[in-house]
């Protein structure tokens, strides 16, 4: 399978722990874009990479979040000082750039539940 | 800023019948919409898209056409199957390279 992949699929952690979860976009992807998604809601716009740079990040990702994308392949997100409120699935899509509207291909998300 | 507004659900039809979930946006410009489809434990999907005024996005038996002068991106299935039973999510990229979703929509299809 060479869609997008993400680990571990499912995480349980105590308030105030830190996580981190990874992504591994389709190869010769190029952009990479965070997600969350809230039970009820559509998936909100975290942040988004092309290449190893980070472009653009939401109001929604405070200081306690970060992500990398080191060598433009692989990316963290990582919650420090986990809340309850951080319980969500966090989703990873990957895009080639090129001429056009490019498609982001999704992965099946992260389920992060803070106790 | 952008946002995109649909219908409430969940939506339970019969197998056959006749699907419509409005869809609505807001967006400065000339945004590119999509539907994406969300089956039971899988992943995000795109399910069609449209970029321009009047562009029909159609793909296994869904259409949704876009229309800027109701800024509305309806999806449509003449005769839903079974099969169809997902959340639907209704998006749209302006300017950024951000996708703004709606809060989606669970389809249930009954034999």
């Amino acid at each position: 399978d060479t869609g997008v992949s993400q680990n571990p699929r499912h995480k349980i952690t105590k308030r105030g722990q830190n996580v981190t979860f990874r992504c591994d976009p389709i190869s010769e992807h190029n952009r990479l874009y965070w997600y969350r998604q809230t039970l009820g809601q559509g998936p909100e716009f975290l942040t988004y990479f092309q290449n190893e740079a980070q472009l653009e990040k939401s109001r929604l990702l405070s200081d306690r979040f970060s992500a990398e994308r080191p060598k433009g392949s692989f990316s963290t997100l990582e919650i420090q000082r986990t809340e309850q409120g951080d319980s969500a699935m966090y989703l990873c899509a990957s895009s080639l750039t090129g001429g056009g509207i490019t498609e982001a291909f999704f992965g099946q998300g992260t389920r992060l539940t803070v106790v | 800023g952008n946002s995109v507004t649909q219908m409430e659900g969940p939506v339970t039809l019969s197998e056959e019948a006749f699907l419509t979930i409005n869809c609505t946006y807001t967006a400065t410009g000339y945004p590119s919409l999509f539907w994406y489809v969300q089956y039971p434990g899988e992943g995000l999907q795109l399910l069609l898209k449209a970029t321009k005024a009047d562009d029909k996005g159609s793909n296994k038996g869904f259409e949704a056409t876009y229309r800027k002068e109701t800024t509305s991106f309806h999806l449509e299935k003449g005769s839903v199957q079974v099969s169809d039973s997902a959340v639907y999510f209704c998006a749209l990229r302006g300017g950024s390279e951000k996708l703004v979703f709606g809060k989606g929509t669970k389809l249930t299809v009954n034999p």
